[in-house]
């Protein structure tokens, strides 16, 4: 079976200071691993998607993450956060089990920015 | 492109009413769709799923259904509503296949009085 772990529920970041977001998972097989970020009252957005092609990641608004599957980790990074990253943030696993594409969710980090 | 629309966005019910959440996918055919409920400082729960017209698949039992009357309109309902079913609902599609991540609609807010 497949989990995830977020090491964090909240951070809290200046402007301008870089954001880490630590994600670990478990898979018995090479995951598909997502971030999605969800604003006050809001859907949530995919951010970035890894599928087992580059283990650094891309994703919209100036965030990355890297798979290392040493560390069975996923962590979500951003070198300078604005005002508008204020949000909760979600790490995601795909099941392997099922066809259609099952999510386990991570429990959140919630993420504060200070001017 | 493909878009997703849910509604309404808020919706205030009493007690024993009924329930009739809508969503649509434009963009896309035979998408797999879903129903989440997200509470208060808690994570998504995965209510439904549906992989075709009328195939729905139910996560959890509970006072709530689901229904797929077309390819790409997903009904989530209840014939008579409780105050344990106030929360968040995210309605989602994805492509079919494995790995493929979900795109979500804005939600709808349900407050049960």
């Amino acid at each position: 079976a497949q989990s995830v772990t977020q090491l964090d529920s909240h951070v809290s970041v200046s402007e301008g200071t870089p954001v880490l977001l630590r994600c670990n998972y478990s898979s018995s097989y090479s995951p598909s691993l997502f971030w999605y970020v969800q604003h006050p009252n809001k859907g949530l957005q995919l951010l970035l998607k890894y599928t087992s092609a580059a283990t650094l990641v891309k994703g919209i608004n100036g965030f990355e993450a890297e798979f290392k599957k040493s560390e069975t980790s996923f962590h979500l990074t951003k070198p300078s956060a604005h005002m508008s990253d204020a949000a909760e943030y979600f790490c995601v696993v795909s099941s392997l089990t099922d066809s259609w594409g099952k999510l386990q969710f991570g429990a959140g980090t919630q993420v504060v920015v200070t001017p | 492109s493909q878009t997703i629309h849910q509604w309404p966005a808020t919706l205030v019910q009493p007690v024993g009413s009924p329930l009739s959440l809508e969503c649509t996918v434009e963009g896309t055919s035979n998408p797999n769709l879903y129903w989440y409920r997200q509470a208060a400082g808690r994570g998504l729960q995965l209510l439904f799923y549906s992989v075709g017209i009328g195939q729905i698949s139910s996560e959890v039992p509970q006072n709530l259904s689901a229904s797929r009357p077309q390819d790409r309109q997903f009904i989530l309902s209840s014939k008579k509503l409780l105050l344990s079913d106030s929360g968040f609902y995210l309605c989602a599609w994805s492509l079919t296949g494995k790995h493929q991540p979900q795109h979500f609609g804005d939600g709808t807010r349900l407050s049960i009085l």
